[in-house]
């Protein structure tokens, strides 16, 4: 069935590093792909999205690009800050569901 | 401002108890969702809702039910409550022709 796989956390980095959070993919088709993040007490905010092969998703500086050949959909930011610190999840959408990976906890500290 | 609105940030039931949790949007949207989130357990869908009246069950449904008399409101029921059903309730909506999902704040339920 379909699956999301994220890297474990915590993610702990210093302000300005450059930031990556490993998400692969099994899946039928090409599903559309999504990172949501959700800071503390918070419920999930939608962060970005890519609907087919090749599509690059940003927002606020985080980019992913959906890869089919390695069915990765890998979260990017060059420059991170304290206010990123947040738990960031990969998912996938199968039949007007998202399938959802653990959430990978990001610290960033000063 | 679009939204998904929990009716509670911040709950606290006796065990037996028998529980109603309301979740409204207000986005037109078809689907709507009931996840329980846990530590290290991540997201689990309880149950789901594609439309007004219907509901499907998800991966965790047991001590739960759900009712949908109108499209903007998914109310999630705990029969009676139990201490193991301490969590963080999260609602969700989305529309049918795109599926990015709108979260509700949440709502941190206690059984004590």
């Amino acid at each position: 069935g379909n699956s999301v796989t994220q890297m474990e956390g915590p993610v702990t980095l210093s302000e300005e590093a450059f930031l990556t959070i490993n998400c692969t993919y099994t899946a039928t088709g090409y599903p559309s792909l999504f990172w949501y993040v959700q800071y503390p007490g918070e419920g999930l905010q939608l962060l970005l999205k890519a609907t087919k092969a090749d599509d690059k998703g940003s927002n606020k500086g985080f980019e992913a690009t959906y890869r089919k050949e390695t069915t990765s959909f890998h979260l990017e930011k060059g420059s991170v800050q304290v206010s990123d610190s947040a738990v960031y999840f990969c998912a996938l959408e199968s039949r007007y569901q998202l399938i959802w990976g653990a959430g990978t906890k990001l610290i960033i500290k000063p | 401002d679009v939204k998904v609105t929990q009716s509670s940030r911040y709950l606290v039931k006796r065990t037996g108890e028998k529980v109603f949790l309301e979740c409204v949007q207000d986005m037109d949207h078809e689907n709507m969702f009931w996840y329980r989130q846990d530590p290290g357990l991540g997201l689990r869908l309880i149950y789901f809702s594609y439309d007004v009246k219907m509901k499907e069950k998800g991966d965790i449904p047991e001590g739960y039910s759900v009712s949908r008399e109108k499209k903007e409101r998914f109310s999630l029921i705990l029969e009676s409550a139990s201490t193991n059903q301490t969590s963080m309730y999260l609602c969700a909506s989305s529309s049918s022709g795109d599926y990015g999902y709108t979260f509700g704040s949440g709502t941190r339920l206690t059984v004590v």
